[in-house]
């Protein structure tokens, strides 16, 4: 299972918006809704973002929103802040039961 | 509040076995489907398996790269988890997460522990 293709970096001023693409097949991205994003702060865990495509954990502000087309799932950061500088991981739920990960992006904010 | 907590890392020749804990609480972990993430250093997410819960008779299954060499078991009356590494090589180097899953996602990380592979 080859890794999902993500863009290395992106980046944004404060109060703008960027959008992380996260592209794979119709064997893992386009054959289910279960695709998920992860931010990772240097040194820490990732933490979830998104599930199912689009689907906020509590407590994640909404200025984070996810979307899919086909095998390319997309996550959007509005009104970008400071403390969104970190790296960016989508996942993808594979029929069968594995899971695969995207290679990542590091968002910078300006 | 959910917590996992890793133990059991550290350093090890090429070929050599680990055996790495995850240390569960605040939610029932039989109840639950627990995965292995790694990140080898600088580098990106991998998924290492997973076992699924009592309910879905703790059916395991791993990534192509440890598949025979890794084994993932579980004590549930010890709310733990064991992810045992056999036959190392130098890259499995890597900080390795046990996670929970809940509808597709890993919904609660633990805080990572490191091996090193190295001679």
């Amino acid at each position: 299972q080859s890794a999902l293709t993500q863009p290395p970096s992106a980046s944004g001023s404060p109060g703008q918006s960027v959008t992380i693409s996260c592209t794979g097949t119709s064997s893992d991205v386009g054959a289910e809704n279960y695709v998920s994003w992860y931010q990772q702060h240097p040194g820490k865990a990732p933490k979830l973002l998104i599930s199912e495509v689009s689907k906020r954990p509590s407590g994640v502000p909404d200025r984070f929103s996810g979307s899919k087309s086909g095998n390319t799932a997309s996550l959007t950061v509005s009104g970008l802040q400071a403390e969104d500088e970190a790296d960016y991981y989508c996942s993808s739920h594979v029929p069968g039961g594995k899971y695969v990960f995207g290679t990542g992006t590091k968002v910078t904010v300006l | 509040e959910v917590q996992l907590v890793e133990s059991g890392g550290g350093l090890v020749q090429p070929g050599g076995s680990l055996r790495l804990s995850c240390a569960t609480s605040g939610f029932t972990l039989s109840d639950k489907y627990i995965n292995w993430v790694r990140q080898a250093p600088g580098k990106g997410l991998e998924w290492v398996g997973r076992t699924t819960n009592k309910a879905s008779g703790y059916i395991t299954l791993y990534a192509a790269s440890v598949e025979g060499r890794f084994t993932i078991s579980r004590d549930d009356s010890q709310n733990s988890l064991y992810l045992l590494l056999n036959s190392l090589k130098t890259e499995d180097t890597a900080v390795y997460y046990c996670a929970t899953e809940r509808s597709g996602s890993f919904d609660f990380w633990g805080q990572g522990i490191l091996v090193t592979v190295s001679s």
